[in-house]
């Protein structure tokens, strides 16, 4: 089975430029995750999708943060303006049940200078 | 607070060896389930083991192993017969029933295996 697509690789922009990253869940996979994994910690949850209805987004900073997940699959989130703070991995997850975990995406590297 | 702590930043462990990377984590829910997950410099988040909570048994998978103590809320992993590829991140995580089925993952710990 095909694993979860993540792209851009990599990603350098400058502060207050924005920026999109795109995802495609394993199909099949009704629930999408984004985490953000800032160097030297683990990654943390940024919202989770049930198909395409939100259902956790408490941790996203809605100030410059968006997502969607368009007819269920694909996904993309955006930072709209960027920080330097923001630089970080941002991964992609998807499961059918998440009781066996998820399976994640190779991630997008981002820098912000 | 969902919580999961490793204490330990970094280990190394000798080629063919064995090494025990620590974890704890709160929760006063009964039912979740643990997991340990392996990055490696490509990123990309391999499932490693997984533990259902209301199962005593400790999971086993090859050379990867758990002790799962619930009553102290401990889960380590033990790596037997270390070989290189196994050097890579590791995350100790949980998923709690009761809070959404969300993965809560620890700060992780860097594993060097020396040949």
């Amino acid at each position: 089975e095909a694993g979860v697509a993540q792209s851009p690789r990599y990603k350098i922009i400058e502060k207050r430029q924005s920026v999109a990253f795109w995802c495609n869940p394993i199909s099949g996979h009704a629930t999408l995750y984004w985490y953000q994994q800032i160097l030297g910690q683990g990654p943390k949850l940024l919202i989770q999708f049930q198909n395409n209805g939100v259902v956790d987004d408490s941790q996203l900073p809605k100030d410059r943060f968006s997502a969607e997940r368009l007819k269920g699959v694909d996904s993309t989130l955006k930072i709209q303006p960027a920080k330097l703070e923001d630089s970080a991995v941002y991964l992609c997850a998807s499961s059918i049940d998440s009781n066996y975990g998820y399976t994640f995406g190779s991630g997008t590297r981002l820098t912000v200078v | 607070a969902q919580t999961v702590t490793q204490s330990q930043p970094e280990m190394s462990v000798q080629e063919a060896e064995t090494v025990t990377l620590s974890c704890t984590y709160d929760t006063s829910e009964s039912d979740y389930y643990l997991f340990w997950y392996k990055q490696p410099p490509s990123r990309q988040m391999i499932l490693v083991i997984r533990q259902e909570a209301y199962k005593q048994q400790n999971a086993t998978e090859n050379r990867f192993s758990v002790n799962f103590q619930k009553a102290a809320k401990s889960f380590s992993l033990k790596i037997s017969d270390s070989q290189l590829g196994d050097a890579a991140m590791y995350f100790c995580a949980y998923i709690i029933m009761e809070y959404g089925n969300k993965l809560v993952f620890g700060a992780g710990t860097i594993l060097r295996v020396k040949s």
